[in-house]
């Protein structure tokens, strides 16, 4: 398997455009989350999924925010409208049910909104 | 709020030194901890994921221990080299309701190991 894969890896926006990024997860796997790394908070889970169905999205900063997951395979974060305070590291992350396994997070994408 | 600790935030050391961080959590509804390795403009991975009272685990020149009773983990490294220089993070995972799934991390402690 080829990891967690992430797209895109850099994204410079401008202030109050659309942002979509994007996240494969390692098949197999039943959870999957959407991390932000940011100076200020360290890594910060946005949302979490078990088998397609959003569990937690409490992390979700607001309503300009929103995560989906259609499938076992993919899933999107949106940024609708981007504000230049969104810019940040954000990471995809996937692991089995099983209690002892790590996660794997992908390389990340780095959003940058001007 | 489920609150996950770690010390220092930083820590330079010389090379051949050994060195320790700490991770505390909350020990109500423990359920696992994690350690993780971040290496700068990569992602993080994963070095140790603990369950048991008194567990203690190794790779390498890294080891770690979990007191779950008390809420504390410890990350062991012996004869630090250049290359350990990262951020090192904990994670818990606690059960119950939604909580049961998700990795809350700590801060991390970022280790520089000078030559």
């Amino acid at each position: 398997d080829a990891g967690v894969i992430q797209s895109p890896r850099h994204e410079v926006t401008e202030m109050g455009q659309e942002v979509t990024l994007r996240c494969k997860p390692i098949s197999g796997h039943d959870y999957l989350f959407w991390y932000r790394q940011t100076m200020m908070r360290g890594l910060e889970l946005l949302i979490y999924f078990n088998n397609n169905v959003p569990i937690d999205d409490s992390g979700m900063p607001e309503d300009r925010f929103s995560a989906k997951m259609p499938n076992a395979s993919f899933s999107t974060l949106k940024i609708q409208p981007s504000e230049p305070r969104d810019s940040a590291v954000y990471f995809c992350a996937s692991r089995p049910l099983r209690v002892n396994t790590e996660a794997f997070f992908g390389q990340g994408t780095r959003l940058t909104v001007v | 709020i489920l609150n996950v600790e770690q010390s220092p935030q930083s820590l330079h050391v010389q090379e051949g030194d050994s060195t320790n961080f700490t991770c505390s959590f909350p020990s109500s509804n423990f359920y696992a901890l994690h350690w993780y390795r971040w290496e700068t403009a990569k992602s993080p991975e994963a070095l140790f994921v603990m369950t048991l009272n008194g567990d203690e685990k190794k790779k390498g020149r890294i080891s770690a221990t979990l007191n779950t009773k008390e809420g504390y983990s410890y990350l062991y490294i012996k004869g630090s080299q250049p290359e350990d220089s990262a951020t090192y993070l904990c994670a818990s995972q606690f059960a119950g309701g939604t909580s049961y799934g998700k990795l809350t991390f700590g801060q991390g402690t970022i280790l520089t190991v000078h030559p």
